[in-house]
């Protein structure tokens, strides 16, 4: 069965500073992998979402990479700003129909 | 505006009691799907439903029953059957040819 981690389970950075958030997966036969982000008591919002043919997905500020033969990828904020601190989780689709695969998440904190 | 509505925010379960939460979405999404999320763990998929009256059991479907009578709705029952049934209940949907689910805001359920 496919397991997703992410480690570490939180971290604090200041304002700034580029993050980097981890995302390692068990089985290298993906069909996509997504990153979300979870405020506090709040849904999810898909931040990216990276085809199994890709290596990478940008968005502002947001760059997400996948290595399928090492099973990571690897999520990257630039200059991280206190409206970042969230809980950042990732998923894989590991089928065609939608069946997502949930890491346990990050929990960041970004320190004015 | 389009999107998804779980309600309600909170709720209270007794012992004993079967308790239904709402999932309704207008974005005229074929899928949608149940998670539970626990503190510390990812989400974990209890139904999912591809097409209306038609269902399937995901990963921790005991204690939960489901039904899809409209394309728009997707109501998940916890009955008194799950015996640990706190946690944050989070409903989303996605297109059939799209790979983006959209979350709800979620419920959080609570046992008195």
């Amino acid at each position: 069965k496919q397991e997703v981690t992410q480690i570490p389970a939180a971290l604090s950075v200041p304002e700034g500073e580029n993050l980097v958030l981890n995302c390692s997966f068990t089985d290298s036969a993906i069909y996509n992998l997504q990153w979300f982000r979870q405020d506090p008591g709040k849904g999810l919002t898909s931040l990216l979402l990276i085809q199994s043919s890709q290596r990478e997905q940008t968005s502002g500020r947001l760059n997400a990479s996948l290595d399928k033969s090492s099973g990571r990828s690897t999520l990257y904020i630039a200059a991280s700003q206190p409206g970042d601190s969230a809980t950042y989780l990732c998923a894989d689709k590991t089928d065609s129909w939608g069946k997502l695969q949930f890491g346990a998440g990050t929990q960041v904190v970004v320190t004015p | 505006d389009g999107g998804i509505t779980q309600s309600p925010k909170y709720l209270f379960r007794k012992e004993g009691q079967n308790v239904t939460l709402s999932c309704e979405q207008n974005l005229n999404h074929d899928a949608m799907y149940w998670y539970r999320q626990d503190p510390g763990q990812g989400l974990r998929l209890i139904y999912y439903s591809q097409i209306v009256n038609d269902f399937q059991k995901g990963d921790i479907a005991e204690g939960y029953s489901v039904s899809r009578e409209k394309k728009e709705s997707f109501p998940l029952t916890v009955t008194s059957a799950q015996k640990n049934p706190t946690a944050f209940y989070l409903c989303a949907s996605s297109r059939r040819d799209e790979n983006i689910q959209y979350f709800g805001a979620g419920t959080r359920l609570s046992v008195l």
